[in-house]
């Protein structure tokens, strides 16, 4: 079992670029979260996917922000027009009952 | 308030040393996990409870939801143990986390 998958590892992005953030939950597990980690705001919820339906996306910001889950093998979060306020460490987790089980995170750096 | 609390905020410890580190809940969990986030920033999961009290080598968490607190311990502290400590309780359909404790053990 190879846990959660999360790629890149790093994307460095320039102001106004798109970024897609990819996670491969653990097989079999039915609920997938996605985070986000600043020194300032600390971890914070973005969003979640139950079954691959989406069930709470209030942590994520309104504007350029959207996260789908075409599958029940990944599920990828986009952001549009990269800001500098949005760089951050994205954090995916997956669990089949309350167990968060999380991946090593895409740290994105927009410039 | 803030849902989860946590407490302290930062904590430096001598090798060999106990400490215990708190998050206290606005309202009822279900349940509470406890990570630890090492230098490279991983998140690894230490407990998850549902209530009671669990223990693995030198950790020890307790859950009281009706108290509304959970208390991971921490025993003859080690080097490797330095990180950010995260619990994360269930609220609802949601996970909501601590802010986090940075622990600094020393020799």
């Amino acid at each position: 079992n190879a846990g959660v998958i999360q790629t890149p590892r790093h994307k460095v992005t320039g102001k106004g670029q798109e970024a897609t953030l990819w996670c491969e939950p653990i097989s079999g597990h039915s609920a997938v979260f996605w985070y986000r980690q600043t020194i300032v705001q600390g971890l914070e919820f973005l969003t979640y996917f139950r079954n691959q339906a989406p069930i709470d996306d209030s942590g994520m910001p309104k504007e350029r922000f959207s996260a789908q889950m075409p599958n029940q093998s990944h599920s990828t979060l986009k952001i549009q027009s990269t800001q500098p306020q949005d760089s951050a460490v994205y954090l995916c987790a997956s669990s089949l009952t309350e167990r968060l089980f999380f991946g090593h995170g895409t740290k994105l750096s927009v410039l | 308030g803030m849902p989860v609390e946590q407490n302290p905020p930062a904590l430096s410890l001598y090798e060999g040393a106990d400490s215990g580190l708190r998050c206290n809940f606005s309202t009822t969990m279900k349940s509470v996990q406890w990570f630890q986030q090492n230098h490279r920033g991983r998140l690894i999961t230490l407990f998850y409870l549902a209530q009671g009290t669990k223990e693995n080598g030198r950790l020890k968490s307790t859950f009281n939801s009706k108290e509304r607190y959970s208390t991971l311990h921490i025993k003859d502290a080690q080097l490797e143990d330095s990180g950010t400590y995260f619990c994360a309780a269930e609220a609802g359909d949601k996970v909501v986390f601590g802010t986090g404790t940075r622990l600094q053990v020393s020799p």
